[in-house]
């Protein structure tokens, strides 16, 4: 059964102090792992796939970064509108479609 | 529209009665995904559909719940004798069909059950 953990369940940043997030998973065989951001009364909005170890993906502030068992999403310089929940997800290669996420970190950026 | 559209946005209903819930997924897309979202938690699958066939529901956490996507576009999800436990957020995505790309999330249908 895949699974994936997130860590930490909550982080608070101050302005331009720059941290990463954690993703471990399980799973049988990696299709691809999935970074989605989360703002309150919204659906998941897709930020980065990652298809195989070694690889890196950058928008803006953010950079997703993959290990054969955890990724990081890499937050530099943060500003107040980072301020949100990040989900991880994992999907396996097994053939299933279906995306199996972590919790989440809610992230809050203060001014 | 550009993304996925669900309705209704909110959704309250008394313990025993059936409620149906509605996704428009984005043009074209040959996937559409249902999951469950709990308080706190990250989504949870449901149910997979490519063009109007169903080829996994074995997220469904019951025979309660019902699924169909009848011309492959809209999808309708169905809960029947409705419960407490089935109070959540309902998310629907769709996809272009491609095995790994990413799935396309509407923003919800917020169920409560009294």
């Amino acid at each position: 059964e895949d699974q994936v953990t997130q860590s930490p369940e909550a982080l608070r940043l101050q302005e331009g102090e720059s941290s990463s997030l954690n993703c471990s998973y399980t799973v049988s065989g990696l299709r691809g792992l999935f970074w989605y951001r989360q703002d309150p009364g919204k659906g998941p909005e897709f930020l980065f796939t990652l298809y195989s170890a070694g690889e890196e993906k950058e928008k803006e502030r953010l950079k997703a970064t993959l290990t054969k068992k955890e990724s990081f999403l890499h937050i530099t310089a943060p500003k107040p509108e980072d301020s949100a929940t990040y989900l991880c997800a994992v999907q396996d290669a097994a053939g299933r479609r279906a995306l199996t996420f972590g919790s989440g970190t809610r992230l809050q950026v203060q001014p | 529209g550009a993304g996925v559209s669900q309705s209704p946005r909110y959704k309250v209903a008394k313990r025993g009665q059936d409620v149906a819930l509605r996704c428009d997924p984005i043009s074209g897309h040959v996937s559409l995904f249902w999951y469950q979202q709990a308080l706190g938690q990250g989504p949870e699958f449901l149910t997979y559909f490519q063009n109007e066939a169903q080829l996994d529901k074995s997220g469904l956490p019951s025979d309660r719940f019902f699924a169909e996507r009848p011309e492959g576009s809209v999808s309708t999800l169905k809960i029947q004798r409705t419960q407490q436990e089935d109070s959540a957020v309902y998310l629907c995505a769709s996809g272009d069909g491609g095995g790994n790309q990413p799935q396309h999330f509407g923003d919800g249908t917020r169920l409560s059950i009294l």
